[in-house]
């Protein structure tokens, strides 16, 4: 069964420093979204990505965040200068369809990278 | 403020009864709704979506939408051990984003 693949499953790095968290859709999926879960709390909508445009971004997603499509598979989400509070882990997802009433615009995630900014 | 708010729980059932989850949304022109299960630092697994008004049975859960009260349930049926998890309550967003609830932990004791 096609699955939503993400790495590294756990990220380590100094406040300040950069990072990229990749992802691989499912393969006839259209549509790309980051979600993050602080310890303890709901899960939170970032970004969602369509035909190489971000549709959508949260209050969350400032100028620190960009999110890139750089071939026909990978997904990324680059962090330009990491802070205690991005800690958390980071949830990739795709659907095929955006609006739907069916299993089309169902989204499914991948397993996460857990970012852990000292 | 869109919000989606679910009973933080612990729910606690025993082995074989029937389990029910209860979330409630803000946002009357909501369409689409679904349930997720998480394991303890995993990922969001869906276990179902519901569009329409009523019942939806897939194997033990149903799920059940009331739109007039902005009301959507989970039901799961001789419970397992194995489905003690935290479930999540999502509603998807005009623009696509899913808009989680705080999730109901629940625990199904042998």
């Amino acid at each position: 069964e096609p699955e939503v693949t993400q790495t590294p499953s756990h990220q380590v790095t100094q406040m300040g420093q950069e990072v990229i968290l990749r992802c691989v859709p499912i393969s006839n999926h259209l549509y790309f979204y980051w979600y993050r879960q602080i310890l303890g709390q709901k899960v939170e909508f970032l970004v969602s990505f369509y035909n190489n445009e971000i549709s959508e971004k949260s209050e969350i997603f400032d100028d620190q965040f960009s999110v890139e499509r750089p071939d026909g598979s990978n997904f990324t989400l680059k962090i330009r200068s990491t802070k205690l509070e991005d800690s958390a882990m980071y949830f990739c997802a795709s659907s095929e369809a955006l609006r739907a009433s069916g299993e089309a615009d169902t989204q499914y995630f991948g397993p996460g990278t857990r970012l852990t900014v000292l | 403020q869109k919000e989606v708010e679910q009973n933080s729980g612990p729910l606690s059932v025993p082995e074989g009864a029937i389990a029910s989850l209860n979330c409630t949304y803000s946002d009357r022109g909501s369409q689409s709704f679904f349930w997720y299960r998480q394991y303890s630092g995993k990922s969001p697994e869906l276990i179902m979506f519901i569009y329409s008004n009523g019942d939806k049975e897939d194997g033990r859960f149903t799920a059940q939408l009331n739109k007039a009260s902005q009301y959507v349930s989970l039901l799961i049926r001789d419970s397992q051990p194995s489905d003690s998890a935290t479930y999540l309550c999502a509603v998807k967003g005009p623009e696509g984003k899913l808009i989680f609830g705080q999730g109901t932990e629940l625990s199904v004791k042998p």
